[in-house]
């Protein structure tokens, strides 16, 4: 399969934890990273190798994976939080390619 | 500070031609993969091309109509696109690298991104 899959929605209140996954036959084999993008925005970096975040992210990010599935999750997501959020990564032809994006609400 | 500007956006019909400039600076550019990624109005992001000093790589979507390129003693990159179709309308981004990957395989992640230059292909 070619594709990464993100489910194009998830909400959650403020406080709680919000999981956004992304499923990809080539996953096992391939590192994902992760990308936040505002309303308005370029996408930003939150989640780089080996699941570490960037200076200025916030341990509340956090990512993991098993198997075919990647996770981002965000503890106790907070209202400034609330973008889209998407995973990149490759196909098992090394094609580079993101998943479709999930929009996360946060109220 | 790391900053990428674009530039090259605008208004062409179907068929026709642009040619998409990025300005780096605040890094050294020659060491670092440069990527164009795009994102039609509303959908989400899509990869389109990259060069390292080792590759190109083309997304099916532009292969054979988009060409990248790079001059790295004016720190810029280029993405010269041909025979434009309406499903290219989006804003290209130009991206940064977090090194110079030797591979396809090794890209990412991106650890800076320009904010964009818009496209439009319609008759």
């Amino acid at each position: 399969s070619s594709e990464l899959t993100q489910p194009p929605s998830v909400s959650v209140s403020p406080g709680q934890t919000a999981r956004i996954t992304c499923s990809g036959d080539a996953l096992p084999k391939k590192t994902a990273f992760w990308y936040q993008q505002k309303s308005g925005q370029a996408p930003l970096l939150v989640i780089a190798e080996d699941n570490k975040r960037p200076s200025g992210i916030p341990e509340r990010i956090s990512a993991s994976s098993s198997g075919t599935v990647a996770t981002l999750t965000i503890s106790g997501a907070q209202v400034e939080d609330e973008a889209a959020y998407y995973c990149f990564s490759a196909d098992s032809s090394d094609f580079p390619l993101f998943g479709g994006g999930t929009k996360l609400t946060v109220l | 500070e790391v900053q990428l500007a674009e530039s090259g956006g605008g208004l062409v019909q179907p068929g026709g031609s642009l040619k998409l400039s990025c300005s780096a600076s605040g890094f050294a550019f020659k060491n670092y993969g440069i990527h164009w990624v795009r994102q039609a109005p509303g959908k989400g992001l899509e990869y389109v091309s990259g060069i390292s000093n080792y590759w190109r790589y083309y997304a099916q979507s532009v292969k054979s109509r988009f060409s990248i390129s790079r001059d790295n003693y004016e720190n810029m990159s280029h993405l010269d696109m041909r025979s434009l179709r309406v499903e290219d309308t989006a804003l290209y981004y130009c991206v940064k690298d977090s090194h110079d990957p030797a591979t396809i395989a090794a890209l990412g992640p991106f650890d800076s991104w320009g904010r964009g230059t818009l496209v439009i292909v319609s008759p």
